[in-house]
Parts: C-alpha cells; structure tokens; sequence
C-alpha cells in the first residue's frame, strides 16, 4: 500500500506561537491531500482538502486564517496552526488517495498548546 | 451530505470470542473502507470494500453496496484486537471520505 508519513509526532507548544505540520507522500503522488482533526474519543473530522497548486478547500466552520495549508508539491502538503491556543489542542491527521482511490494515513500529530 | 453509522458504540469480548461491527450508510459508495486505530492513534488499513467480500488472516469484511450496509468481522479475538474500529465512505457525489463514530472494541484476556 501507499505510504503517507507525517511529522512531528507530537508537538507541545506555547500558545500564541505557531505549529507547522508536514504530510508527505513517500511512494506516490499526491494531487490531493486531506487533514482530519480528531478530538479525544471522537471520529475523525474533515478540516480541509489541500489541493496541489490551489487554495485549499475548507469545510464549514473551519477557521481558514488558523488552519494555513500548503500544498506546494505533489508530495508535500503542510498545516499551519496560527496564533495556536490551548482549544486548538487535538489529533491532527494527513490522508492521501492511493491507487484505486484507497486513503492511506499518517501516523498523526498530536499538538497540546500550554 | 452522506452519513455513515457504526453499531455497537462498545464491545467487550473474552480473547477468543467472535465479533462482528456494523457499518450502515445512506447513499451510495465508491468507496468503503475499515480501519483500526491504534493505542498511539495511528489508522491501520484493515480493508478497501466498496462491494463483495475480502478475507485476511481472522478478519473478514463483506460490503452490501445495494442494502446500504458493512460487515466487519473478527474471529477468535486477541488482546491486541483492542482498539477503534472506523468505517468510512465515499459516496453520495462527493470526493469526501466521511468516517462512522467508530466501535470500540476491548478483549479482555
């Protein structure tokens, strides 16, 4: 299967700085790129569609100008927690389509902002 | 948009015991797959079953794209069974992968 490696792992950080968190593709491309936020016992929710080349695509709710995401290449997709606080404090988790439109993940960032 | 339902919400099992997870979706998919979520939150693939039926080791799956419905299924649980267990979905005209709240599985030894 595909492989999608995320960093870092863990991130604890002072809040009012910012977090970047990177997901690459390492065996294939990656035209599109998905970040999932995860809240502790909770499913997994769509935060954005990182599109190579263009904006990304935020779900509703999403704060766009918190959650900066760059997709500058077809194997590289990045998430930028702005001006982090402590409610931004959760499982942040990358997701790329292998072949035959199967998702693959990375191994998540878990950010705790103090 | 597409919503996806997982039954039960928990599990407990003895190590041994057989199991089976439900996945429920109202509309039609492209794509359905199970995953199991580790201890460190890592998504372990366990299948891609958009329709039919696959195999692997004590884990079985089989998608009823028609009736709307998955079917995950565990035999002879082991303690390292315990975990998240999620079903998710594309489907419903959007290139969206849509995730169920997940079964909660424990097996005790």
């Amino acid at each position: 299967g595909a492989v999608v490696s995320q960093h870092p792992s863990r991130v604890i950080c002072k809040s009012g700085t910012s977090v970047k968190i990177e997901c690459r593709s390492l065996d294939f491309q990656a035209t599109t790129m998905f970040w999932y936020r995860q809240f502790p016992k909770q499913s997994l929710m769509l935060m954005a569609t990182s599109n190579e080349g263009s904006k990304a695509t935020y779900e509703q709710g999403v704060e766009k100008d918190k959650f900066l995401i760059n997709h500058a290449s077809l194997t590289l997709s990045t998430l930028t927690v702005t001006s982090a606080h402590p409610e931004d404090s959760s499982f942040y988790i990358c997701s790329a389509w292998g072949q035959n439109t199967e998702a693959f993940f990375g191994q998540g960032t878990r950010l705790t902002v103090v | 948009g597409i919503q996806v339902e997982q039954s039960p919400p928990d599990l407990i099992l003895q190590e041994g015991a057989n199991s089976t997870l439900r996945c429920n979706f109202s509309d039609s998919v492209n794509n359905l797959q199970w995953f199991h979520q580790n201890p460190w939150g890592q998504l372990i693939n366990l299948f891609y079953i958009p329709s039919g039926t696959k195999q692997n080791g004590r884990l079985s799956a089989t998608t009823a794209a028609t009736e709307r419905y998955s079917l995950l299924y565990i035999s002879s649980s082991q303690t390292t069974d315990s975990g998240v267990y999620f079903c998710a979905v594309k489907g419903g005209g959007s290139e969206k992968l849509v995730f169920g709240k997940g079964t909660k599985l424990t097996v005790n030894p």
